[in-house]
């Protein structure tokens, strides 16, 4: 497998609840990112990583929002106490490293919170 | 980002025929742009990209032009097929600044009629 994966692909919650999703990124990629995607419109930045360190974090991620990426590797997003407004797709996309490379991206884990 | 609806501006082609997809980009410090291609429910599909010191990129099929003059992008398919059916994004990137964010500008949607 070549390509960035992501899991769930789907995931439907309760408002309230708290969710996780993992991304893994395309080896040797340095630089890991997360967008959210609500319908009809294009991804937004959340936030992204070099390596293991979170360089940048965008104003949408509220504090409910937390990203890690532990070694470097793969990249788990949390959403604590999900509310309706956070139904969307979240997307994940490596590239090799800063600078301008094309960002890859993962099929998305849809969330839906009821 | 601004909110664009549920409805995409959406281009109807002729199977065979060639298809101009257009996309304003905001940024006129953005030196790296990126064309994506987006089928339902998939995440986006990197198609071509082209850099600011360039105004022309040819890719099979496909074809980027870059006017930073009216900062315009455009994305030319020739002869499209069925399968070329998608939400067409593009995608800006300054190097010198935020280097994890892309901006995506609005999609649009391409049907091909066989």
């Amino acid at each position: 497998d070549t390509g960035v994966s992501q899991n769930p692909r789907h995931k439907i919650t309760k408002r309230g609840q708290n969710v996780t999703f993992r991304c893994d990124p395309i080896s040797e990629h340095n630089r890991l990112y997360w967008y959210r995607q609500t319908l009809g419109q294009g991804p937004e930045f959340l936030t992204y990583f070099q390596n293991e360190a979170q360089l940048e974090k965008s104003r949408l991620l509220s504090d409910r929002f937390s990203a890690e990426r532990p070694k470097g590797s793969f990249s788990t997003l949390e959403i604590q106490r999900t509310e309706q407004g956070d139904s969307a797709m979240y997307l994940c996309a490596s590239s090799l490293d800063a600078g301008l490379y094309e960002q890859y991206f993962g099929p998305g884990t849809r969330l839906t919170v009821t | 980002g601004e909110s664009v609806g549920l409805h995409l501006p959406t281009l109807s082609v002729q199977e065979g025929d060639n298809s101009i997809i257009n996309c304003a980009y905001s940024n006129s410090a953005s030196d790296y742009f990126i064309w994506y291609k987006q089928e339902s429910g998939k995440g986006p599909q990197f198609i071509i990209d082209i850099r600011s010191n360039m105004d022309k990129r040819q890719g099979q099929r496909v074809t980027v032009l870059l006017n930073k003059t009216v900062k315009h992008l455009s994305l030319q398919i020739a002869a499209t097929q069925p399968g070329d059916s998608a939400v067409y994004f593009c995608a800006e990137n300054m190097s010198t600044g935020s280097q994890g964010n892309l901006i995506f500008g609005k999609g649009t949607k391409l049907s091909v009629k066989p």
